[in-house]
C-alpha cells in the first residue's frame, strides 16, 4: 500500500505556543489529504479536508483559525495548532486519498502542558 | 448523527477460531465500505473493502460480507491469530465524494 509519514510522532508544548505537524505522501501524489483527531477510546473525527493549492474545508465545529492547514504540494500538508491549550492534547492523524482508500500516517501525539 | 455504527466496543476470541466484527450504517447513499485495523499510537491500516455491487469480498483470512437490505456489513477473520489483536474500524463512503465516515471501532483481543 501507499506510505504516508507524519512528523513529529510525539510533541509536548506549553500552553499558548503553536505546533506544526507535517504529513507527507512518500510514494504517491495526494491531491487530497485529510486531518483527523482521535480522543482516547473514540472514533476518528475528521477535522478538515485539504486540497492541494486551495483552502482547506473544515468540518463543523472545527476552528479554522486555530487549526491552520496548508497543502502546498501534492506530497505535503501541514497542520498548525495555534495558541495550543491542554484541551488540544490529542492524537492527530493525517491521510492521503487513493482511488477509494485513504492511506493513513502513523499519527502525532500532541500533549499541551 | 452516527451514520456508521459498531455496536460492540470489544470482542474476545480464542486463537484459531473465527472473529466476526459487525458494522451497521444508516445512509443508503453509501456505496463503498472499508475495514481498517489500528494498533495503539499508530495510524489505521487498510485491510479490505467492498463495493455495494457485491455481497462478499475475500482476501486470505479476511472476508467482508455486505447485506444492503439490512445496511449491515461484517468482517470475518479465520483463523484468528494473536497478531490480529487491534482496534478495527469500519468506514463508508459515497463514491465520488471524498469523506470517509468511520464507526467507533471494535477492540479485538485474540487469546492464546
Amino acid at each position: 500500500g501507499a506510505v504516508v509519514s507524519q512528523h513529529p510522532s510525539r510533541v509536548i508544548c506549553k500552553s499558548g505556543t503553536s505546533v506544526k505537524i507535517e504529513c507527507r505522501s512518500l510514494d504517491f501524489q495526494a491531491t487530497t489529504m485529510f486531518w483527523y483527531r482521535q480522543f482516547p477510546k473514540q472514533s476518528l473525527m475528521l477535522m478538515a479536508t485539504s486540497n492541494e493549492g486551495s483552502k482547506a474545508t473544515y468540518e463543523q465545529g472545527v476552528e479554522k483559525d486555530k487549526f491552520l492547514i496548508n497543502h502546498a504540494s501534492l506530497t505535503l500538508s501541514t497542520l498548525t495548532v495555534t495558541s495550543a491549550h491542554p484541551e488540544d492534547s490529542s492524537f492527530y492523524i493525517c491521510s492521503g486519498q487513493g482511488t477509494y482508500e485513504q492511506y493513513f500516517g502513523p499519527g502525532t501525539r500532541l500533549t499541551v502542558t | 448523527d452516527q451514520q456508521v455504527k459498531q455496536n460492540s466496543p470489544s470482542l474476545s476470541v480464542q486463537e484459531g477460531r473465527i472473529s466476526i466484527l459487525n458494522c451497521d450504517y444508516t445512509n443508503s447513499m453509501f456505496d463503498y465500505f472499508l475495514w481498517y485495523k489500528k494498533y495503539p499510537a499508530e495510524g489505521p491500516t487498510f485491510l479490505i473493502s467492498i463495493s455495494s455491487i457485491k455481497d462478499k469480498n475475500e482476501d486470505g483470512r479476511f472476508t467482508v460480507f455486505l447485506n444492503k437490505s439490512a445496511k449491515h456489513l461484517s468482517l470475518h477473520i479465520v483463523p484468528s491469530q494473536p497478531g490480529d489483536s487491534a482496534v478495527y474500524f469500519c468506514a463508508a463512503i459515497i463514491q465520488g465524494a471524498q469523506k470517509l465516515v468511520f464507526g467507533q471501532g471494535t477492540r479485538l483481543t485474540i487469546n492464546p
